[in-house]
């Protein structure tokens, strides 16, 4: 079965630090992998995806396959980053299957 | 607008009431998907549209859910007879296309209809 596992419900830092979110994942062909993020009071949005290779707001992701994960990492962290991470896989068809979600807070 | 734009923002149903949530995808979008969101939980997916033939709707809980976009823009989700379980954030997502692997174009979300049933 095709399934998104992000273990940290929670996840705090200080302004400054480095932030990894983590996200596994479990399908055995190639998948898609995206970071989409919510802002308080503001919609889903995509952060980044993995085919893009790039970095969006200091953000990267690496697919890892041998590792089965595509974790979200920056090196110095913002107030300005705190938000709803939600990771999410694209497999056999184009609906998203998404994780149950990382809070990140960066405090100053 | 620019963006996908879905009605009510909010709604509220006795149990055994139907309701209709309405989503407005950005023009030209082809692609449209809906996904149910429960408190604490990631999206999940309900069903998708490719203009107005709906290609995929193996996330339906159950056959009180119903979902049409019968002009291939504006889709309409329809909850009948609904239940306390039904209580969730109803978004809306389209997509510029779909159907090609690697290729796919980003999903746009609309800010959701919160649904309270009591």
């Amino acid at each position: 079965a095709q399934r998104v596992t992000q273990p940290e419900k929670l996840l705090s830092v200080f302004k400054g630090a480095p932030v990894e979110l983590k996200c596994n994942y479990s399908y055995s062909g190639s998948p898609e992998l995206f970071w989409y993020v919510q802002y308080s009071r503001q919609r889903l949005q995509l952060l980044l995806r993995h085919i893009s290779r790039e970095s969006i707001k200091g953000f990267t992701a690496d697919l890892n396959k041998g590792e089965t994960s595509f974790h979200l990492k920056k090196p110095f962290a913002q107030e300005e980053d705190s938000a709803m991470y939600y990771c999410a896989l694209s497999a056999d068809t184009d609906k998203l299957i998404f994780g149950t979600g990382t809070r990140l807070q960066v405090f100053p | 607008g620019a963006g996908v734009s879905q009605s009510p923002r909010y709604k509220v149903a006795k149990r055994g009431q139907d309701v209709a949530l309405r989503c407005d995808p950005i023009s030209g979008h082809v692609s449209l998907f809906w996904y149910q969101q429960a408190l604490g939980q990631g999206p999940e997916f309900l069903t998708y549209f490719q203009n107005e033939a709906q290609l995929d709707k193996s996330g339906l809980p159950s056959d009180r859910f119903f979902a049409e976009r019968p002009e291939g823009s504006v889709s309409t989700l329809k909850i009948q007879r609904t239940q306390q379980e039904d209580s969730a954030v109803y978004l809306c997502a389209s997509s510029l296309e779909a159907g090609r692997r690697y290729s796919n174009q980003p999903q746009h979300f609309g800010d959701g209809t919160r649904l309270s049933i009591l």
